[in-house]
């Protein structure tokens, strides 16, 4: 089993739905989570920080914590042809080390 | 600016041939780490540093080196370039020992021949 899964994609939506994106983790001491998006060929830049468990809210994103069912989901409001992209869950692996895990990231196609 | 910068940004090379490519941060962070990033598999850590001369491995170190001998520097070395180590390389900072969020620098784009 992957330490973070993600659902591929494409995940499509019309502009102005709203878009779910799901992650799950396997290392139950795990304590910060975080939803980066990537534009092709470029670098990962930070969307939201989770922390604790329930929502944060930062404009149109929602990000939700779940750590008793070992989930994380990114919400995006009134979504817009500019949020596609790919979308990347990071979880901080506390257990004994330092290290960041990645899941393989949920494509997000936004249709005009 | 804050910034993480990388060079250089593409890189053709041949089997064999060393090679470094460096990472500088202006941000005064004290985790560094870097990520080779490959269709399928996602972003996977390779080294990580909590501060000057602490280093440890991520998921994928074999086939590369680091140091850390300034806080603001840590360069990603290649002593023997495989084909197999053709990727799309990113630096990344976050301040305290991580747990924070990372930025991530421009990517270096690495073929090997």
């Amino acid at each position: 089993q992957k330490e973070v899964e993600q659902n591929s994609g494409p995940l499509s939506v019309p502009e102005g739905a709203i878009a779910s994106l799901n992650c799950t983790y396997s290392d139950r001491v795990s304590q910060s989570f975080f939803w980066y998006r990537q534009y092709s060929g470029k670098s990962p830049e930070l969307i939201m920080s989770i922390y604790s468990n329930g929502d944060k809210e930062d404009g149109r994103f929602t990000a939700q914590l779940n750590k008793a069912s070992q989930y994380v989901s990114l919400l995006i409001r009134d979504s817009q042809p500019s949020d596609s992209a790919t979308y990347l869950c990071a979880v901080k692996v506390t257990s004994g080390t330092y290290k960041y895990i990645f899941g393989t990231g949920t494509r997000l196609k936004v249709l005009a | 600016e804050a910034q993480v910068t990388q060079n250089p940004r593409y890189l053709i090379t041949v089997t064999g041939k060393k090679l470094t490519v460096t990472c500088s941060q202006n941000m005064n962070h004290e985790y560094m780490s870097w990520y080779r990033q490959d269709p399928g598999l996602g972003l996977r850590q390779i080294y990580y540093s909590m501060n000057v001369e602490v280093t440890d491995k991520g998921d994928v170190p074999e086939g590369y080196k680091v140091s850390r001998k300034e806080k603001r520097n840590f360069p990603l070395i290649l002593e023997s370039p495989s084909p197999n180590q053709t990727s799309l390389y990113f630096c990344a900072s976050s301040r305290d020992r991580g747990g924070y969020e990372q930025y991530f620098g421009p990517g270096t784009r690495l073929t090997v021949t």
